[in-house]
């Protein structure tokens, strides 16, 4: 069955480090790109992270820069998102997606998020 | 930073139209995606490259571009479209983005 299942939330406190996981199933991680994308309570969608399929390149969101490392391990067929000094405002619901590509002339689009998990709740409060 | 707009909300009634708005400036050069999330799901997939319907999404599910505005048009609208839409693009530093969300209620 092709899904992502993530884990590792919880209640963490300010300042505090939690690394999440998605694990794959039915399709394999590093023939695509994968996403990290959160919703806070009452909030949008928000866009964290993603990681290349071949695993060069992270980009990340300005608010999360500097403080969370989106990474894999192609053995484990599963993504992770380690972060660090966490803060009140990253208190959401994490979802991690996959991203089929296209290559075009030498240059990756990454076109979509066709698939998405459950999602893992990470609550940071004292 | 770069900013995607939609209504807050949409109503209609079953068997109507919903249009659903999602307005960027760059559109004309980013494609666009549209996702539905409903309430302790995972979010689906229902548009990708503007106009493209994954399979398994009903045909109901449609959608244009018309330059720095993109719409997701699902025609004969059932309860069980009842959710939150949301649209997705890149802006020219190719950073993902997502609108607010459009809340789809049926009456």
């Amino acid at each position: 069955q092709v899904q992502l299942v993530e884990s590792g939330g919880g209640v963490v406190q300010p300042g505090r480090s939690l690394r999440l996981s998605c694990a794959a199933s039915g399709f394999t991680l590093s023939n695509y790109g994968m996403h990290w994308v959160r919703q806070a309570p009452g909030k949008g969608l928000e866009w964290v992270a993603v990681i290349w399929y071949d695993g060069r390149n992270q980009y990340y969101a300005d608010p999360v820069k500097g403080r969370f490392t989106i990474s894999r391990d192609t053995s484990k067929n599963t993504l992770y998102l380690q972060m660090n000094s966490l803060r009140a405002e990253d208190t959401a619901v994490f979802y991690c997606a996959r991203a089929p590509y296209v290559a075009v002339a030498g240059h990756y689009y990454y076109y979509a998020m066709d698939l998405w998990g459950q999602g893992t709740t990470v609550t940071v409060s004292s | 930073s770069y900013e995607l707009t939609q209504p807050p909300s949409v109503s209609v009634s079953p068997g109507q139209t919903a249009r659903i708005s999602c307005s960027g400036d760059a559109l004309p050069k980013q494609s666009a995606c549209w996702y539905q999330l409903k309430p302790g799901q995972a979010p689906i997939l229902v548009i990708y490259k503007d106009t493209e319907r994954p399979s398994g999404i009903p045909a109901r599910f449609s959608a244009s571009n018309s330059g720095t505005t993109v719409t997701l048009t699902i025609s004969g609208v059932q309860a069980e479209d009842e959710a939150d839409y949301y649209c997705q693009s890149t802006d020219s530093s190719g950073t993902w983005v997502f609108g607010g969300g459009t809340k789809l209620t049926v009456l």
